[in-house]
């Protein structure tokens, strides 16, 4: 079982908003410590997505963005396409564990 | 740009050792950046084994820190994994990353591992 929560599915038709929740502890996301979000497709390695909670790296569409508040973190992901398609996973710091912590990972299916 | 690819075995006996590199192209190994393991397998997900700093600062998950080694050779830029005493639980897809801010910035491709006789 992950220490931080996310649902194990969600789907979306092309064009739509969805939003990926990641709930923590106060070890963690409730801490302060910051959220970072990878999209993994199939026989591939987790790319990332977003980094300090709001921050898209370079090449990553403004389609997707991350929030935080208290010790739920989101990524939201508008105007939905065929290749948002895959699983996401949120990662955040705990003070318990002294290490990374994932979320347990939500397949999204567009 | 910087990537990481993993080399090892494939295939470890139950009670044996895991030896795992991962070599970093395309640029130097920078001071400030944590040189990463993660494994992934269907039944415990996304797992960070644990880190290290080229200064040879080590951090590891509590669960295995009795049986991980993680270490460091800047000069041929690479950097490894050694995790003794395997079982079928340690089965899983091994990834190699450079930590930035906290977050995994790159990765590896990922190496399949078995543990079997």
């Amino acid at each position: 079982q992950s220490v931080l929560t996310q649902p194990p599915s969600l789907s979306g038709a092309p064009g739509q908003t969805v939003t990926v929740t990641c709930s923590g502890t106060d070890s963690n996301i409730g801490g302060g410590y910051d959220v970072h979000w990878y999209h993994q497709l199939p026989g591939t390695a987790p790319k990332l997505l977003i980094y300090l909670n709001v921050k898209r790296p370079s090449g990553v569409p403004d389609r997707f963005s991350g929030s935080k508040s208290g010790r739920t973190a989101s990524l939201a992901i508008t105007g939905l396409q065929p290749e948002d398609d895959g699983h996401y996973y949120c990662q955040s710091f705990d003070s318990g564990l002294s290490g990374t912590i994932f979320g347990g990972g939500t397949r999204l299916t567009v | 740009q910087v990537q990481l690819q993993e080399s090892g075995p494939g295939l470890v006996k139950p009670s044996g050792t895991l030896s795992l590199t991962c070599t970093v192209s395309g640029g130097a190994m920078s001071l400030n950046k944590w040189w990463t393991w993660v494994r992934q397998s269907p039944d415990r997900g996304l797992e960070w084994i644990g880190e290290i700093l080229n200064s040879g600062r080590v951090n590891y998950h509590p669960s295995l820190r009795s049986r991980v080694t993680i270490s460091v050779d800047t000069s041929n830029n690479q950097f490894s994994l050694r995790l003794t005493s395997m079982t079928a639980a340690d089965t899983a897809t091994y990834f190699c990353a450079r930590g930035e801010e906290g977050s995994l910035d790159v990765w590896g491709q990922g190496t399949m591992i078995s543990v079997s006789s």
